[in-house]
């Protein structure tokens, strides 16, 4: 079963708003990672966060954690129609054997207009 | 920098139909991972492996088979295809130990099974 939820499932912005998606998951985790999809193409990773941290910084991107909510959210500021694609956080669960297991949500898709 | 390379791009099958997805990668690392994605349902793990002569079942691994004979190499082998078999499917890569286990994707193979 799938680990992460994310909404929403679809965001449409005008350029120069800002993003925020969120995702939750079940289990307890050793980090958390977005990445992104453009259509048709493979993941890219975006920023990844421990468990241990609450808040990561990276460029126009911010991710929070709150693992007493199992909660995580991201945050694309002054968003640009290049940013238009699916996001999808994915779970690395606690413990030395899910090491390079990743379980993802269901992605949000995010349509910038320019 | 190839980084994971995985052939071919599209394939259709006949059901009942065998084949060998392929994936490479050039960054020396431990991990390596097969997912499914299919509409609506993000990533799920088939099977991954953590070095070379390693592999375990991921969450959907019925009707798939993976070895790993070099450090490079993570072949995917549909032994007998099925409708339900159609999807994209993506090969990732990501190096071991305590630091960020990143995954870096193939482009991924759009599998028709007819």
């Amino acid at each position: 079963s799938q680990q992460g939820e994310e909404d929403p499932q679809a965001l449409s912005i005008q350029e120069g708003e800002n993003a925020t998606m969120n995702c939750s998951y079940k289990t307890s985790i050793n980090n958390l990672q977005w990445y992104r999809q453009n259509s048709g193409r493979g993941l890219v990773h975006l920023i990844l966060i421990r468990s241990n941290e609450r808040e990561k910084h990276s460029g126009r991107l911010r991710v929070t954690l709150d693992t007493s909510k199992k909660s995580s959210s991201l945050l694309i500021t002054a968003s640009r129609a290049a940013d238009t694609a699916s996001y999808f956080c994915a779970t690395e669960r606690a413990g030395g054997t899910s090491y390079g297991k990743l379980t993802f949500g269901q992605g949000t898709i995010l349509t910038v207009h320019p | 920098n190839a980084g994971v390379t995985q052939t071919p791009k599209f394939q259709v099958l006949k059901t009942g139909q065998s084949m060998t997805l392929q994936c490479a990668q050039d960054m020396n690392h431990e991990y390596m991972s097969w997912y499914r994605q299919d509409p609506g349902m993000g990533l799920r793990l088939i099977h991954y492996s953590v070095g070379a002569g390693i592999t375990d079942q991921g969450e959907v691994p019925n009707g798939y088979n993976v070895s790993r004979s070099t450090t490079e190499d993570f072949p995917l082998r549909l032994l007998s295809a099925a409708p339900s078999q159609t999807s994209v499917y993506f090969c990732a890569s990501s190096p071991a130990g305590q630091g960020a286990r990143v995954a870096f994707f193939g482009q991924g193979t759009r599998l028709t099974v007819v």
